[in-house]
């Protein structure tokens, strides 16, 4: 079993809908819930960040996480075709920074 | 310039030669990372450097040989590399690498390596 399982998609959703990205884990030693996005021929960019359990909220961004059920979310409220990229979960605990990432998904916003 | 800068962005090798690939971060963070990316796969994290000694070596192989000469740069140096490792090298940094607090990593574009 890897220790984080996310769908790799893709993912393809018209302009202006609701996405929703998951990953579950099962290291329940992780503290530190990231995402990441990932647009094409460029690095990593660090979307949003989560410490332990509960909602975090950025503009069109939530990030949600549920450690007693080991799974984590990522909400994009009216989305963009800009929004396409893949997109990366990773975790971490605390103490050592090394960071598990999925697999990422890849999402495709059509205007 | 600033962040975190690969270079060269595109390289292709026989398996028997020797290159190497280079990082510089204008950050002014201490820890430094190599990951690999191929496709259909997690980034896997290859190497970490914390204030310039190699704190993580995750099972790579040899022909793959990291140098850290100060907190800002970063080589990957590679030699007889197989065609399994045509990948994506990836390069991040972080203000440090043992933290209670979360340290976000900053990532370079990378180098897309091809294995002939």
């Amino acid at each position: 079993q890897k220790e984080v399982e996310q769908d790799p998609g893709p993912l393809s959703v018209p302009e202006g809908a609701i996405v929703s990205l998951n990953c579950t884990y099962s290291n329940s030693a992780f503290q530190y819930f990231m995402w990441y996005r990932q647009y094409s021929r460029k690095g990593p960019e660090l979307l949003m960040y989560t410490y332990s359990s509960g909602n975090k909220e950025d503009g069109r961004f939530t990030a949600q996480v549920d450690k007693s059920s080991k799974y984590i979310s990522l909400f994009i409220r009216d989305s963009q075709p800009s929004d396409s990229a893949t997109y990366l979960c990773a975790m971490s605990a605390t103490g050592a920074q090394k960071l598990v990432f999925g697999q990422g998904t890849r999402l495709t916003i059509n205007p | 310039e600033t962040g975190v800068t690969q270079t060269p962005r595109h390289l292709v090798m026989g398996m028997t030669n020797k290159k190497s690939l280079k990082c510089e971060q204008h950050l002014g963070h201490n820890a430094m990372y190599w990951y690999k990316q191929s496709a259909k796969k997690p980034l896997e994290l290859m190497f970490v450097y914390n204030f310039k000694e190699q704190t993580e070596n995750n099972s790579v192989p040899s022909r793959f040989s990291p140098e850290c000469p100060n907190s800002s740069h970063l080589f990957l140096h590679l030699h007889t590399l197989q065609p399994e490792d045509s990948a994506l090298y990836l390069c991040a940094s972080s203000q440090e690498y043992f933290s209670h607090y979360h340290q976000p990593q900053h990532f370079g574009d990378g180098t897309r390596l091809s294995i002939l």
